[in-house]
């Protein structure tokens, strides 16, 4: 079974900090993206990429920038956090088209106070 | 707007009793479903697919795809309390395929 790891898996952050969120995955996926979780609107699409060196944009990108250094790892990064990224915060891996199954890791919550 | 709604927000059922989850899609560039199954605390996990119009059955678990709607349901038959959890509906399709959209979920609660 794919894994996929992220950390860290709590965080605390002051408004205007930078906060990266890291995730790996083991199973050579080509596709990997990030998620957030806020009640009341399910999962949402932050950014996604389909290989090394590649990101693209989802729904909700405005905050967030992206970076998938190698086929195994991809972080989410917050340039100046604000208490409106409160959130948990989810990374899936696939194998790619409309087909795939996507992977979770166990998520990271991030609290910017 | 949502392109995937999900419906009921939240669902109780007796223990062994029978559970109905709906979900549909307003975008014809997303017509492959998955359900994924959310238990408090963890990522999301899937379910199972269903690409064609029709039935799929997996143990308790059968979807049910009218593609002409593009209306999807989950039906869990024997319902037991460990199935409890957040469920999502997520679509799919061919104009981008690396781009899934997500409903926003139906909570289930198995009543023992």
């Amino acid at each position: 079974e794919a894994a996929v790891t992220q950390s860290p898996r709590n965080k605390v952050a002051v408004t205007g900090g930078k906060v990266t969120l890291s995730c790996n995955q083991t199973n050579n996926h080509n596709n990997m993206y990030w998620y957030r979780q806020d009640t009341g609107h399910g999962l949402r699409l932050i950014h996604y990429s389909y290989g090394a060196g590649s990101t693209e944009k989802g729904d909700i990108p405005d905050g967030y920038k992206a970076s998938r250094p190698s086929q195994e790892n991809f972080s989410l990064i917050l340039e100046l956090a604000t208490p409106s990224q409160t959130s948990v915060y989810f990374c899936a891996s696939g194998d790619g088209g409309a087909y795939a199954e996507q992977f979770f890791g166990p998520g990271t919550r991030l609290t910017v106070l | 707007q949502q392109k995937v709604q999900q419906s009921p927000e939240s669902l109780s059922v007796p223990e062994g009793g029978m559970a109905s989850l709906n979900c549909t899609s307003s975008d014809r560039n997303f017509q492959y479903f998955w359900w994924y199954r959310q238990h408090s605390g963890e990522g999301p996990k899937a379910l199972m697919s269903i690409f064609s119009d029709g039935d799929k059955k997996e143990g308790r678990f059968t979807a049910h795809l009218n593609k002409a709607s593009l209306h999807v349901s989950l039906h869990i038959r024997d319902s037991q309390p460990s199935d409890s959890a957040l469920y999502f509906c997520a679509a799919s399709g061919d104009t981008n395929a690396y781009k899934v959209i997500f409903g926003k979920g139906t909570h289930l609660h198995v009543l023992p």
